[in-house]
C-alpha cells in the first residue's frame, strides 16, 4: 500500500563519489518534489517537477540534479557529495497542494 | 515570497492537557495551510489541513483554526498523549498549479510528560 517509495532508505557514499537517490509513486500525482532535511530543521525544497517541467530553487547548489523520466519516477543525483550534504532526503508528491512524503533516504558522506 | 513564523520552538505539556501551536504567515495570497507531524527518524506526516474558505476544521483530538485578517493559524491538540510527542511543522501555500510549493515554519518540538 506504499504510496511514495524511496530507495535506498540508507545510503553511504564517499566524499566526491556520485550518488543517485530514487523515488517512485503509485498516486499518479503530477507534481513531485525533492527536499533536504537536516537535524532539527524544516525540510528545504531543492526542486520540483510539474509533470515534466523542472523548477529549480534559486539557492539549490549546482551539485544537485534531478531527472523525471515518467510520472511515477524521480531521481536525485548528487554529483560530488560533500560532508555538508549529509542529510535526510525526502521525496514528496502532490496533486492539489496536499503533499505526501516518502520515508526518506538518510545519506551519510564519509 | 511567503514567510511562515512558528512559535514557540519547544512546548512541554502534561499528559491529558491541551497543546496549542501558533503560526503566522506573511502572504495574503496564501490559501492552504497544512500541519505535519514528524517523529524522530520518520517522514513528515500530514495530520490536518485547512483552506482559506473555512475558519476551523476538526479531526478527533486535533483541530486547526485560521484567522485570515490577522494572518495566523493554530493547531489545537486536546487530551494529549505521550505518542503526540514529536516535531510539528506548519506550512502555507498560495498556488495549486505549476508553482505549488509549501513554505514551512521552523518546527516546534512538543513533549508530552506522562
Amino acid at each position: 500500500d506504499a504510496m511514495v517509495i524511496q530507495n535506498p532508505r540508507y545510503q553511504v557514499t564517499q566524499f566526491g563519489k556520485p550518488v543517485t537517490l530514487s523515488c517512485s509513486q503509485t498516486l499518479n500525482h503530477n507534481v513531485m518534489y525533492w527536499y533536504q532535511q537536516k537535524s532539527s530543521q524544516a525540510p528545504k525544497l531543492l526542486f520540483h517537477y510539474y509533470d515534466k517541467d523542472f523548477n529549480n530553487e534559486a539557492d539549490t547548489p549546482d551539485n544537485f540534479q534531478s531527472r523525471r523520466p515518467n510520472t511515477s519516477f524521480c531521481f536525485l543525483d548528487i554529483r560530488s557529495p560533500g560532508l555538508g550534504d549529509a542529510a535526510m532526503y525526502l521525496c514528496a508528491t502532490s496533486r492539489r497542494q496536499e503533499q505526501f512524503f516518502g520515508p526518506g533516504t538518510r545519506l551519510t558522506v564519509l | 515570497g511567503e514567510n511562515v513564523e512558528q512559535h514557540p520552538s519547544t512546548l512541554s505539556v502534561q499528559e491529558g492537557d491541551s497543546a496549542v501551536i501558533k503560526c503566522t504567515y506573511s502572504d495574503s495570497a496564501s490559501n492552504y495551510f497544512p500541519w505535519y507531524k514528524q517523529e524522530l527518524g520518520k517522514r513528515p506526516q500530514l495530520i490536518i489541513d485547512i483552506r482559506s474558505n473555512v475558519g476551523e476544521k476538526k479531526d478527533q483530538r486535533i483541530a486547526v483554526t485560521l484567522n485570515k485578517t490577522a494572518k495566523h493559524f493554530s493547531l489545537h491538540i486536546t487530551e494529549t498523549q505521550p505518542e503526540d510527542s514529536a516535531v510539528y511543522f506548519c506550512a502555507a501555500s498560495s498556488d495549486s498549479g505549476a508553482n505549488s510549493k509549501l513554505t514551512f515554519g521552523k518546527g516546534i518540538t512538543l513533549s508530552v510528560r506522562p
